[in-house]
Parts: structure tokens; C-alpha cells; sequence
């Protein structure tokens, strides 16, 4: 069966520096998503993609953040100058485009852990 | 602004008593909404999801659903729970009804069950 992956599945990096987060998402979808949850809070939207474009986005994703889709398979998210509040797990997700209500396929994550 | 809110942040039944998680949600459209379940160290898994059709929803794992618009619920039921229902459960409505939305999750539940 089809699934979303992501790499690495754990980083630890220094406040300030830049870091890159790697999702394949499954090869027919056409939209993208990444969520964050912080320890012991909610799963919080950041943004969806679609046509190499942002289509949405939460407040959560200012500035500092940004995605790409590089290729025909990955799907990027760069934390520029990373923060000690940027620690979360993140999870790519990806669902096909046919209309509302489709099912978001969900990675295994990527904890991030900011020093 | 769409929410969701999970009543009860732990539930503990015993192996084979009936499971009931709680979910109600605000909407401004007509919802979508779902059910997932995160096991530890692993990604959201989609249960079942409501998108107008049926109000009653059956999922994977023997979990059902009700949507219930009078009473904006859409509690998780499974008649008999078993050892290996024991994860995090998270409710999730969609933001708008359009292709792509973004998903608003709720705080999770997670469920204990005891032999």
C-alpha cells in the first residue's frame, strides 16, 4: 500500500541554524501538507500546496518557514533560523485533489528537537 | 472558525467494555470530519471520515462514528475494546469544504485499556 514517508525521523539542531525536512508524499496526490505537534498539545496545520503554489496557510507559518517541491517525489520544509519553540514533531501529509473531504495520508513524522 | 473539542483528555475501559470517545465540533459550512488514531512512535492513521453521505460511519479496527448535526457530535464508538485499541485518538473537522483544506484537529484522547 502506498504511504507518505519522511526523513530524517529524528533531528537535533542548534537554535538559530537552518533546517530541512523531507517528505515523499504518495505518488498520484497533488496536495501537500505539513502539521506540527508540539509535546503533549494538538496537531496544528501549517500549510497545504498544490501546482507548486501555497494554497493555505495557518498563522503558525510566517517568514521563517517555507517549502518546495524540488523534484516530481519530494516535498520540502525549511525552518530557516530555527527556535527553541520549533521543537515539535512534524508530519507531511498529502490527499488526492478530487474534491473536499478526502482523506489526508498522514507520514511518521520527524521530531525536531531545537537546542 | 471551525473547532473541535474532545471531551476527556484519557478514557480507560477494560478489555472488552465499550469504548465511547467524545468530539464535538463548530463549523461555519457543512463539516467534514474525521477520526485518527496515532499509535505511540508511529503517524496518523485515518479510523473512518464523515463527508455527508451516511451519518453513520463505520471505520477500520471494528470503530464506528455518528454525526449528529443537532448536537454538532461526532462521538467514536467500538462495542468491545480490545488491548490493541490502546493509542491516542484525535477528532478533526476541515477548515473550508473545498479540495486541499486544511484539517483542525482537537487535543486527542487517549485511550487506556486494561485486561
Amino acid at each position: 500500500e502506498p504511504e507518505v514517508t519522511q526523513t530524517p525521523s529524528h533531528q537535533v539542531t542548534q537554535m538559530g541554524q537552518e533546517v530541512i525536512l523531507r517528505c515523499v508524499p504518495i505518488s498520484n496526490h497533488l496536495y501537500f501538507y505539513w502539521y506540527r505537534q508540539i509535546l503533549g498539545q494538538k496537531v496544528e496545520f501549517l500549510v497545504s500546496f498544490y501546482n507548486n503554489e501555497i494554497s493555505e496557510k495557518s498563522e503558525i507559518f510566517d517568514d521563517q518557514f517555507s517549502v518546495e517541491r524540488p523534484d516530481g517525489s519530494n516535498f520540502t520544509l525549511k525552518i530557516r533560523s530555527t527556535k527553541l519553540e520549533d521543537s515539535a514533531m512534524y508530519f507531511c501529509a498529502s490527499s488526492e485533489a478530487l474534491a473536499g473531504g478526502e482523506t489526508q495520508y498522514f507520514g511518521p513524522g520527524t521530531r525536531l528537537l531545537v537546542l | 472558525a471551525q473547532s473541535v473539542t474532545q471531551l476527556g483528555s484519557h478514557v480507560s475501559v477494560s478489555e472488552g467494555a465499550l469504548v465511547l470517545l467524545r468530539c464535538n465540533y463548530s463549523s461555519s459550512v457543512p463539516p467534514y470530519l474525521f477520526w485518527y488514531v496515532q499509535y505511540p512512535n508511529q503517524g496518523l492513521q485515518l479510523l473512518l471520515k464523515y463527508t455527508s453521505a451516511a451519518t453513520l460511519v463505520k471505520g477500520i479496527n471494528g470503530f464506528e462514528a455518528e454525526f449528529k448535526k443537532s448536537e454538532t457530535s461526532f462521538h467514536l464508538t467500538k462495542p468491545s475494546a480490545h488491548m490493541s485499541d490502546a493509542a491516542e485518538y484525535f477528532c478533526a473537522v476541515t477548515r473550508g469544504n473545498q479540495a486541499g483544506t486544511a484539517l483542525i484537529f482537537g487535543k486527542g484522547t487517549t485511550l487506556s485499556v486494561s485486561s
